[in-house]
């Protein structure tokens, strides 16, 4: 049963334009939700996050949202860069902080 | 550079054979994650220690086995390995392993068995 879901694995966007990344959730019980970006032979390095409190974050070229009703997170990068090119991962816990990952999206930014 | 560090970066062995995957957390961080990546997967939670304790299991098998020292680096043990158990693994460490505590990765092991 996968509880976090990355239904797009692949995404292509122009330079300067807007990435729009979504993940969807099963687990109710989910009160962390947190983005990472990884290239490849490195590991992951996180994002952004936001707790299930919150229904807005933003850092920068960053923001996440979270419609908890719907069970769906998503992130938006504006403008888009060439080096925003790399897998992103939507990543989600539960109390005990055992993050659940979701299987990717890899974005691939155009000039 | 996350402060995370991980020994070794490849690793070639054969079936049959044991291994031991290293990881050293950022300074200050106590809680310590392993996790496992295989071709095409998404990241898979194995163990979580907190301060020398085990706090969580995820899908590890029983061949895998980890540890935590008095120093917090950490040790994940792979014994009779099988041509399946290929993957990256990474390590990630948290200061306080609470719920909102980012874990910052290592770089990862590539494991490889022939």
């Amino acid at each position: 049963d996968q509880q976090v879901k990355q239904n797009s694995p692949s995404l292509s966007v122009q330079e300067g334009r807007i990435s729009i990344l979504n993940c969807d959730y099963t687990n109710s019980m989910f009160d962390y939700f947190l983005w990472y970006k990884k290239y490849p032979a490195e590991g992951p390095t996180f994002l952004i996050s936001i707790s299930s409190i919150k229904d807005k974050n933003e850092d920068g070229r960053f923001t996440v949202f979270l419609n908890k009703s719907a069970k769906h997170l998503s992130l938006h990068i504006v403008p888009s860069q060439p080096g925003d090119s790399a897998v992103y991962f939507c990543a989600a816990s539960a109390g005990a902080q055992k993050l659940v990952f979701g299987q990717g999206t890899r974005l691939t930014i155009n000039p | 550079d996350s402060g995370v560090t991980q020994t070794p970066k490849h690793l070639i062995t054969a079936t049959g054979q044991r291994v031991t995957l290293r990881c050293s957390p950022r300074s200050g961080d106590l809680s310590v994650y392993w996790y496992q990546q295989s071709l095409d997967q998404g990241l898979q939670f194995l163990i979580q220690y907190y301060n020398g304790e085990e706090r969580a299991k995820g899908n590890i098998l029983e061949r895998f086995s980890a540890q935590q020292f008095p120093d917090l680096h950490s040790e994940l043990n792979l014994s009779s390995l099988e041509l399946g158990d290929s993957a990256l693994y990474f390590c990630a460490s948290s200061g306080t392993g609470d719920s909102s505590d980012t874990q910052y990765f290592g770089p990862g092991t590539r494991l490889t068995v022939l």
